[in-house]
């Protein structure tokens, strides 16, 4: 099975400026996940998506969104970009039932100037 | 929320010797805790996993422990070798699947 991938794998924006990210998960995987990982911060929960519906939502501004397709691929938007928006953004997908493992696609890495 | 504490943060072996890194979490909630391992500039692998209705796990050279009285689980490296160094995270959530709160992650070296 193809691993989790995801484009862009680089991005350079301006701040002020919005950004959209894309994540196919593992083919049937159903769960995606959105991380944010700072040298700061680590690895931080952004939101989890299940079926079309977000089912879990971490600590950060709603200028942070996200959707999921009927195909199971995910996106997530980041608007009015600030400097400390930079990171790299890791997607993970999950299966259903024992397969519950996450596992990472490669990462976009955002840097806002 | 869930919160995990991870330590060290920096972990230096010689080549053979074993590795210990150890976590705790808050959330009396979590039942399930993955470890990953993340190389430089690649993205984080799941090494090994330990539900709460397990006490310990094996696989190889890898062992996780779970005390959930104390709300603690640790990663056991043993024989380590070079291409063991990398940055290991542990990680807590309440349902496989869903949401992992990561610890700041461990830098482990092996050095030969």
């Amino acid at each position: 099975k193809a691993g989790v991938t995801q484009t862009p794998r680089y991005l350079i924006k301006t701040r002020g400026q919005q950004v959209t990210l894309s994540c196919s998960p593992i083919s049937g995987h159903r769960s995606v996940s959105w991380y944010q990982q700072t040298p700061g911060q680590g690895l931080q929960f952004l939101f989890e998506y299940f079926s079309e519906t977000q089912r879990n939502k971490g600590n950060f501004p709603g200028r942070f969104s996200g959707r999921q397709f009927s195909n199971s691929r995910s996106e997530m938007n980041v608007s009015t970009l600030e400097l400390g928006d930079s990171a790299l953004y890791l997607c993970a997908s999950s299966g259903t039932g024992t397969a519950i493992e996450q596992y990472f696609g490669p990462g976009t890495r955002l840097t806002v100037t | 929320g869930e919160n995990v504490e991870q330590h060290p943060s920096t972990l230096s072996v010689q080549e053979g010797d074993s590795a210990v890194i150890k976590c705790t979490y808050s959330d009396s909630a979590s039942n399930y805790f993955p470890w990953y391992k993340q190389e430089l500039g690649k993205r984080p692998q799941l090494i090994i996993d330990i539900r709460s209705n397990v006490g310990e796990k094996k696989d190889q050279r890898i062992a996780v422990t779970l005390n959930k009285t104390a709300k603690h689980f640790s990663l056991h490296i043993t024989e380590t070798q070079p291409e063991d160094s990398a940055v290991y995270f542990c990680a807590a959530s309440r349902q496989a699947g869903t949401a992992l709160i990561f610890g700041k992650g461990t830098t482990l070296s092996v050095s030969s």
